[in-house]
């Protein structure tokens, strides 16, 4: 079946750094990709996604880009902010029989520090 | 526009007590989701719903129940609660057009605890 795997979190990191977080798939079919992001005690929100081979999603200087050859969407910011501590999710979407089920990954926790 | 909304926000329980969670959306969406959400394991789906008047099964569907008798409304049912149901629940809706394509719009969780 689907699947979605992100690094194990907690990130930490000083403010101007660059991150990246991993995010590695398997899928029958030919999924779209996502990042959500959950900022504390709230629900998710959709950071950016992706739908076809090549695409780079970008949001708030976040930016990610479809790998197909690697099965990949790996997360990066040049330079993260205090504000942008949250959980964040790689999620895909695949098209086995024509429906849409949604598959999320863990979750990486970032936190960055002053 | 409040997007999707989640009642209550908060609950404690019995074990064996149960109890209906409300999620509502305005945003005349098709699909409706509701998800747990425990540390470590990520978002895992419980049931889902394509159109007023169905329901279909999720990847953790045992001890749930649910209903879509109005579009706007999804519910989701505890008959008999366990200690293993505490967790935090999200429900989402989107479109339903493509599916494939589709962004989720989440509402802000509902905190069970069951004792």
């Amino acid at each position: 079946g689907d699947s979605v795997t992100q690094m194990e979190g907690p990130v930490t990191l000083s403010e101007e750094a660059f991150l990246t977080i991993n995010c590695t798939y398997t899928a029958t079919g030919y999924p779209s990709l996502f990042w959500y992001v959950q900022y504390p005690g709230e629900g998710l929100q959709l950071l950016l996604k992706a739908t076809k081979a090549d695409d780079k999603g970008s949001n708030k200087g976040f930016e990610a880009t479809y790998r197909k050859e690697t099965t990949s969407f790996h997360l990066e910011k040049g330079s993260v902010q205090v504000s942008d501590s949250a959980v964040y999710f790689c999620a895909l979407s695949d098209r086995p029989g024509g429906s849409y089920i949604p598959t999320f990954g863990r979750g990486t926790s970032l936190i960055v520090h002053p | 526009n409040a997007g999707v909304t989640q009642t209550p926000k908060f609950r404690v329980l019995k074990t064996g007590q149960s109890m209906t969670l409300l999620c509502a959306q305005d945003m005349n969406h098709e699909y409706m989701y509701w998800y747990r959400q425990d540390p470590g394991m990520g978002l895992r789906l419980i049931h889902y719903s394509v159109g007023e008047g169905t329901t279909a099964k999720g990847e953790v569907p045992d001890g749930y129940n649910v209903s879509r008798l109005k579009k706007q409304n999804f519910l989701l049912g505890l008959e008999s609660a366990a200690p293993s149901q505490t967790s935090v629940y999200f429900c989402a809706s989107s479109y339903g057009t493509g599916g494939f394509e589709e962004t989720q719009y989440f509402g802000p969780g509902t905190r069970l605890l069951v004792l």
